[in-house]
């Protein structure tokens, strides 16, 4: 059974840079895409960027320029970096596996880890 | 981008009766859509992947249809542990999601 683990700091100042990790277990990193997925009472669920085993990587063009999204293979982890939070980047962030109907392609989330609550307040 | 527009934004239901949720889409998405349930507290939870083919282990109360713009999740047969929020989501074009249909007990 695949299982997504994620942590990282839930209180931030204005300005400051977001660091989410995820830990993937019981599962193969490789096939899928690694995606994070925000949820804000403003926006929703919004989908901010994505990585597979190749290290190939996309992101929401709104957020593009300010998100990271990296991989360890050999910790089975992958990571999120959001920089310069405002207010507006408060929510709870999730970490998913992304699964379509080909290897790679776009797809739906099957698992999720367990949502980290990030609040942006000076 | 893709707009997900989900109606209603609230539905009252009874336990034993019929639901069904709309979703809509700003543009074709052909039968690229995905519905999920969410509790408070949790993470969202995978119902239908490709607007009608259940996900694991998800009872066969739940079904999905339609395809372009227009699709419906339907629960057959309301229980206690349905009542929730759904989310449809988009992945023809990157990925977005409706802003949800809360179910709640009648």
């Amino acid at each position: 059974q695949v299982q997504l683990h994620q942590w990282g700091a839930g209180l931030l100042k204005p300005s400051a840079t977001l660091s989410l990790t995820c830990a993937i277990s019981g599962g193969p990193l490789s096939g899928y895409y690694w995606s994070w997925v925000r949820q804000s009472p403003g926006k929703g669920l919004e989908w901010i960027g994505e990585i597979n085993y190749d290290g190939g990587t996309n992101q929401n063009p709104s957020l593009k320029s300010r998100v990271t999204i990296s991989m360890d293979r050999i910790k089975k982890q992958f990571s999120l970096t959001l920089t310069s939070v405002t207010a507006a980047d408060t929510g709870v962030y999730y970490c998913a596996r992304e699964i379509g109907p080909q290897v790679y392609s776009s797809g739906w989330y099957d698992y999720w880890g367990q949502g980290t609550l990030v609040t942006v307040s000076s | 981008e893709i707009v997900m527009t989900q109606s209603p934004a609230t539905l009252s239901v009874s336990p034993g009766e019929r639901a069904t949720l709309s979703c809509r889409a700003s543009q074709s998405i052909s039968s690229n859509l995905a519905w999920y349930q969410q509790k408070p507290g949790q993470a969202p939870r995978l119902l239908i992947y490709g607007a009608s083919t259940r996900a694991t282990d998800v009872p066969a109360r739940f079904s999905g249809s339609g395809s372009g713009t227009e699709f419906t999740l339907t629960i057959s047969s309301l229980q206690s542990e349905d009542f929730a929020v759904y989310y449809c989501q988009q992945y023809i074009n990157w990925y977005s999601f409706g802003q949800g249909t809360k179910l709640e007990i009648k």
